[in-house]
C-alpha cells in the first residue's frame, strides 16, 4: 500500500536554515493532509494540516503546501532548531467521517545540526 | 495539557494468549481509534470507534481483534489468540469531532504500547 509516500528516509539540515520534507500521494479522494513528529518512544505529534481547498496554510515556523495537480505537499520548517529533530511523518485522510483514518507515509528522519 | 494515556507500556506474551492492551482517550473526545506500527514499517490505521460501534476498520482488524469502552472512559483492544507478526506498537487516538464540512480538531496520540508475541 503505497498511497502515501515519502521518498527522502532521512534529512540532514543545519541549525537556522530550512528543512523541507516532501510527501506525494496517489489517491485522489484524500482531501485532508496532516503532519506529524514523533520522538522515539513516544506517539505522533500533531504538527499542521491542510484541506485540499486551500494550496498553504502557515502556523509560526512551520508552513505546508499543498499541489493538488501533482499530488505533493511538502512541509517548510523555517527557522530549523534542533530539537526539531524527529522523525516526521505525512498522514492523509479522504473525509467525512473517515477523517480520523489517517494514512501515513513512512517518515522522514529529520537531523538537525547544531 | 490534556493527553491520551496507554497502558502497558510494554507487553510480552506467548503466541497464542489473548492480550488486553487500555486506553484513557482525552475526557471530551467523541471518535476513539487504534493504530499500529510493525518495527520499520508505517503507522496502520487497525479501527475507529464512535458512539459505541465500530465506524469503520481495516483488513487487518480481522475477527481475532475487538474494541470495547466498557466504562465511559477506557478504550481498550483486545487481540484474542495472539500471533508473531502482532509484535507491534499499538497506539491509540481520539478526536474531538469530524465536522461535517471538515476535520475538527487534531488526531491526539497516546505513548503507545509495545507488544511482543514470542
Amino acid at each position: 500500500d503505497q498511497q502515501v509516500k515519502q521518498n527522502s528516509p532521512s534529512l540532514s539540515v543545519q541549525e537556522g536554515r530550512i528543512s523541507i520534507l516532501n510527501c506525494d500521494y496517489t489517491n485522489s479522494m484524500f482531501d485532508y493532509f496532516l503532519w506529524y513528529k514523533k520522538y522515539p518512544a513516544e506517539g505522533p505529534t500533531f504538527l499542521i494540516s491542510i484541506s485540499s481547498i486551500k494550496d498553504k496554510n502557515e502556523d509560526g515556523r512551520f508552513t505546508v503546501f499543498l499541489n493538488k495537480s501533482a499530488k505533493h505537499l511538502s512541509l517548510h520548517i523555517v527557522p530549523s532548531q534542533p530539537g526539531d529533530s524527529a522523525v516526521y511523518f505525512c498522514a492523509a485522510a479522504a473525509g467525512g467521517t473517515s477523517y480520523g483514518k489517517l494514512t501515513f507515509g513512512q517518515g522522514t528522519i529529520l537531523t538537525v545540526h547544531p | 495539557e490534556p493527553e491520551v494515556t496507554q497502558t502497558p507500556s510494554h507487553q510480552v506474551t506467548q503466541m497464542g494468549q489473548e492480550v488486553i492492551l487500555r486506553c484513557v482517550p482525552i475526557s471530551n473526545h467523541l471518535y476513539f481509534y487504534w493504530y499500529r506500527q510493525i518495527l520499520g514499517q508505517k503507522v496502520e490505521f487497525l479501527v475507529s470507534f464512535y458512539n459505541n460501534e465500530i465506524s469503520e476498520k481495516s483488513e487487518i482488524f480481522d475477527d481475532q481483534f475487538s474494541v470495547e469502552r466498557p466504562d465511559g472512559s477506557n478504550f481498550t483492544l483486545k487481540i484474542r489468540s495472539t500471533k508473531l507478526e502482532d509484535s507491534a506498537m499499538y497506539f491509540c487516538a481520539s478526536r474531538l469531532a469530524v465536522g461535517t464540512s471538515g476535520p475538527t480538531g487534531e488526531l491526539f496520540f497516546g505513548e503507545g504500547s509495545r507488544l511482543t508475541v514470542l
